[in-house]
């Protein structure tokens, strides 16, 4: 399974736009990138997934270079209530799947 | 009300002491898993089972059991060999040949020993 590196924490402000960058150099060609957020004390929740280019859904972005070495989630205008632990996963999700989880990133958005 | 369960949200338990977490779903997933989250951490893979009466190893299994009788329930038991148990667990569904790897998680087991 190929290894992810993320920023350990990120500060923003309100209102601001974040972009989380997570690398994943061993990427394999049946991989597929996904976002997930954490809430203290909650379980994990999907944000978005990705194989190339840009995905784009109602809570964020995910930009994808032609490479696929790394990836960007793009959170747009945050609010206090994104202060969360963001992970980036990659994996195949066609049979013997397992999931491999980092430290994640820390988001801290203040007023 | 459809989804995951867990319970009990939390448990205290005296060293020595072998205990059961329970995790059900009325999804229809194959795929059910146990991750293990120490304070700061990411979350570390116990076990997963892909399919009824199989399941496999994680990346941290020693001193953890599982069983997989009913396609609806994942419960983990906590042994004694388990050295450091006191964390939070978490129980996920999802993933397998027919999905495209989002998982969804319960609400969490934390189990402290005292």
């Amino acid at each position: 399974l190929a290894k992810t590196t993320q920023p350990i924490s990120m500060d923003s402000y309100e209102g601001q736009e974040v972009n989380i960058t997570c690398s994943h150099n061993n990427i394999a060609t049946n991989d597929y990138i996904t976002w997930y957020q954490q809430f203290p004390s909650q379980g994990p929740r999907f944000i978005i997934q990705g194989y190339k280019t840009k995905v784009t859904n109602e809570v964020a972005s995910l930009f994808i270079p032609a490479d696929r070495k790394s990836s960007t989630l793009s959170l747009p205008r945050v609010s206090l209530s994104d202060t969360a632990v963001y992970y980036c996963l990659v994996g195949d999700w066609s049979g013997g799947f397992k999931t491999i989880f980092g430290a994640g990133t820390r988001l801290f958005v203040k007023a | 009300d459809g989804g995951i369960t867990q319970s009990p949200k939390y448990l205290f338990r005296k060293e020595g002491q072998n205990v059961t977490l329970s995790c059900e779903q009325n999804l229809n997933h194959d795929a059910m898993y146990w991750y293990r989250q120490d304070p700061g951490q990411g979350l570390r893979l116990i076990y997963y089972s892909q399919i009824v009466n199989d399941f496999q190893k994680g990346d941290i299994a020693e001193g953890y059991s599982v069983s997989r009788e009913k396609k609806e329930s994942f419960p983990l038991t906590v042994t004694s060999a388990q050295k450091n148990p006191t964390a939070f667990y978490l129980c996920a569904i999802g993933g397998g040949l027919s999905n495209t790897g989002e998982l969804f998680f319960g609400e969490g087991s934390r189990l402290t020993v005292l």
